[in-house]
C-alpha cells in the first residue's frame, strides 16, 4: 500500500524568505500533483510531475521530482502573503490519488 | 474552461432529512469523482463514475447515494445521516475515464452540516 508524507505539517515563514516543502512516497508511481487549498475553498492544480527530473515553475512556486528517491519537493522563493495556504501532494496509485496530510503555510508580512 | 460547478454551497440538514448535493461539469469529461473532507485533513475519496458507470465505491455507507444522470453531472443523495457526517464535499472531474492517471479538476465544494 502507498503511502505518501509530506512535512513540515506546519510552516511560519516572513515574506521574502525561501523555503521548500517535502513528499516522500513509499512505492513507486508514474505521476505525482502538487494542490493548493485556500481555507474553506476547493482545491486547485498547482503541477503534474510525469518522470524522474521533472521539473515545473509558476511565478515563485517551483516543483521537482526524483522518482529514484521517491522524493517530490515544492520550494517557494522570496514568499509573499498571497502564497498563505494548505498545500498537498498526491500520488497516483491504482489509478487512484494518495494524498499527503497536506503542509499549511502562512506567510506573515 | 476547467469549471467545476457544485450546489448548494452550503447544506444544514437534520438527521432524518433527505437531501441531494449536485456537481456539474461540461469539459466532456469522463470520470467524475466525490470526495470528502473534514477539517485539516485531506479529502478522501467515496465514489468515482467513469463513463456515467460506478466503476470504484469506497465502503462508503449507505445513507450516501451516488447518482449519475449523464456524463455532465453527479448527484449525492443523503438520507439519515449522522453528526460525523458533517465535512466539505467535493466533487471532481478529469477528462479520461477510468483507468486514467489525468489531472482532476476540483469544485467549490459543499460545506454539510447535519444536526
Amino acid at each position: 500500500e502507498l503511502k505518501v508524507e509530506q512535512n513540515p505539517l506546519f510552516l511560519s515563514m516572513q515574506e521574502g524568505k525561501n523555503y521548500t516543502i517535502y513528499c516522500n512516497y513509499s512505492t513507486t508511481s508514474d505521476r505525482l500533483y502538487w494542490y493548493r487549498q485556500d481555507p474553506g475553498k476547493s482545491l486547485e492544480s498547482l503541477f503534474v510531475l510525469l518522470s524522474n527530473g521533472a521539473v515545473k515553475q509558476e511565478g515563485r512556486l517551483m516543483a521537482s521530482l526524483d522518482t529514484k528517491a521517491r522524493l517530490s519537493t515544492l520550494h517557494i522563493t522570496a514568499a509573499v502573503h498571497d502564497l498563505s495556504a494548505t498545500y498537498f501532494c498526491a500520488v497516483v496509485s491504482n489509478y487512484q490519488l494518495i494524498w499527503g496530510a497536506g503542509t499549511k503555510l502562512i506567510i506573515k508580512p | 474552461d476547467t469549471e467545476v460547478t457544485q450546489t448548494p454551497k452550503h447544506l444544514v440538514m437534520g438527521m432524518t432529512n433527505k437531501k441531494s448535493l449536485k456537481c456539474e461539469q461540461h469539459m466532456g469529461h469522463r470520470a467524475m469523482y466525490w470526495y470528502k473532507q473534514k477539517a485539516k485533513k485531506p479529502p478522501e475519496l467515496m465514489f468515482v463514475y467513469s463513463y456515467e458507470k460506478l466503476s470504484i465505491n469506497e465502503s462508503v455507507p449507505s445513507r450516501f447515494s451516488p447518482e449519475c444522470p449523464n456524463s455532465s453531472l453527479l448527484n449525492l443523495h443523503l438520507h439519515a445521516l449522522q453528526p460525523e457526517d458533517s465535512a466539505l464535499y467535493l466533487c471532481a472531474s478529469s477528462r479520461s475515464g477510468l483507468p486514467s492517471t489525468d489531472t482532476q479538476y476540483f469544485g467549490p465544494g459543499t460545506r454539510l452540516t447535519v444536526l
